[in-house]
């Protein structure tokens, strides 16, 4: 299976809006709504900031949102914030009923 | 609250087998909301989905690794396992025992601290 498909890096300002997008297939992305967007700051296990493309666990600020159009997924944060500093992982369950990972996105801020 | 712990020897030797085992607590691993699972990171690369197992003992593995690793569930410990054969350098990594309490087979909110393991001569 291949990985999904994010940018290497992306910045913004304090209190920009950014986006982060997560390419895959009609077999993993494209046909199912189980995407998943994890932040890992260095040093530390990754944390889940959104599961099926749209949902925040409890605790996490309304700040992060996903989306999804055809085979690209994408992550959203408005309003950054020094803190959002971090590695950025989508990953996404597959029609082969196996899960696969982007290959990271680092978010600076500027 | 559900808590995950990775243990294990932190360095392997080439062609040899990695083994590790998640201890659960907060509640127990023969639950019906929980697929269990595992995920390695290689130093300053990308996370990598190693296994999933669910408590009736149905198993998903990643294709790439499916013909050396091995996940096992032990009830009576509240523990499950990883087993990685004939390993080489390229599997020293970060390995993290995963689960989801969204009863999802991703969507992962609980996770390990996370063990190092280096193979090495």
């Amino acid at each position: 299976q291949s990985a999904l498909t994010q940018p290497a890096s992306v910045s913004g300002s304090p209190g920009q809006s950014i986006t982060i997008s997560c390419t895959g297939t009609s077999s993993d992305i494209g046909d199912y709504n189980y995407v998943s967007w994890y932040q890992q700051h260095p040093g530390k296990a990754p944390k889940l900031m959104i599961y099926d493309v749209t949902n925040r666990p409890s605790g996490v600020s309304n700040r992060f949102s996903g989306s999804k159009s055809g085979n690209t997924a994408s992550l959203t944060i408005s309003g950054l914030q020094p803190e959002d500093e971090a590695d950025y992982y989508c990953s996404s369950y597959t029609s082969s009923i196996t899960l696969v990972f982007g290959g990271g996105t680092k978010l600076t801020v500027l | 609250q559900l808590q995950l712990q990775e243990s294990g020897p932190g360095l392997v030797k080439p062609s040899e087998t990695l083994s590790l085992t998640c201890t659960v607590s907060g509640d127990s691993i023969r639950s019906t909301r929980y697929y269990w699972g595992w995920i390695r990171q290689p130093p300053g690369k990308g996370l990598e989905w190693i296994e999933t197992i669910y408590y009736s003992g149905s198993t998903y593995y990643n294709p790439s690794l499916k013909s050396r690793v091995t996940i096992s569930i032990d009830m009576s410990k509240n523990q499950f396992s990883l087993r990685l054969s004939s390993v080489t350098a390229a599997d020293t990594a970060v390995y993290y025992c995963v689960t989801s309490t969204f009863s999802n087979f991703d969507a992962f909110d609980v996770w390990g601290q996370g063990t190092v393991v280096t193979v090495s001569p």
